[in-house]
């Protein structure tokens, strides 16, 4: 069935640098979201794209539905930046979301 | 941001008998989604509904498994009657149109014992 593969898994960044998650898809997909998960496990929304880039302070998402993938770049990292990153991607006519592992992405000082 | 709201967080019951879920979602938006997430997995799609109608659902949508939205109260998600496997954290979701991004609540843990 339709998947989602996220990479990496895992993440530590030092404060002020910067890295890119990826999200691959084995089927073309209509769009993607990306959340990342508070300490109490909601998720916020970050960057929802049917095509192209958007932009966000220090995030930054792509999005390449023909290519099949996604991604989200990070730059400037700082410690609050910690967490788990999701990215899910919207499969068919009915808007379901088909979700990735997750990135637990740690910011280091 | 929009927030939608569940109620309850957190319900345990044995197993065999009924639960019902709510979700409170955004006030303006028109799709509704419930999404489950076993621990340690990912989270999974269960259904959506729109216009009073479910569009889809997954096959882990099974047949105790049942969604509602009277008169534009809460959307919910009932199953009758649960089973251990039934154990996860369901999660709801709205958007405003078929253009706009989904909107999760927290969650709410269940736990048939």
């Amino acid at each position: 069935g339709d998947q989602v593969e996220q990479s990496p898994s895992a993440l530590s960044l030092h404060e002020g640098t910067g890295s890119a998650l990826r999200c691959n898809f084995t089927t073309t997909m209509r769009a993607v979201q990306w959340f990342r998960k508070n300490s109490r496990g909601s998720l916020i929304n970050l960057f929802y794209l049917a095509s192209g880039t958007k932009e966000n302070g220090r995030l930054k998402s792509a999005f390449d539905s023909k290519e099949r993938y996604s991604t989200l770049h990070i730059r400037d990292a700082q410690l609050e930046d910690s967490g788990t990153y999701f990215c899910a991607a919207e499969a068919g006519n009915t808007g379901k979301l088909i979700f990735g592992l997750g990135t637990t992405l740690q910011v280091q000082p | 941001g929009p927030k939608v709201l569940q109620i309850p967080s957190h319900q345990i019951i044995d197993m065999g008998q009924m639960v019902t879920l709510n979700c409170d979602p955004v006030s303006n938006h028109l799709y509704f989604y419930w999404y489950k997430q076993i621990l340690g997995q990912q989270m999974e799609f269960l259904v959506n509904f729109y216009n009073g109608k479910v569009m889809e659902k997954s096959k882990l949508f099974k047949d105790q498994f049942s969604v509602e939205r009277p008169d534009g109260s809460y959307f919910t998600l009932k199953i009758q009657p649960t089973a251990l496997e039934d154990s996860a954290v369901y999660f709801c979701a709205s958007r405003r149109d078929w253009e706009y991004e989904q909107y999760f609540g927290p969650g709410t843990r269940l736990t048939v014992l």
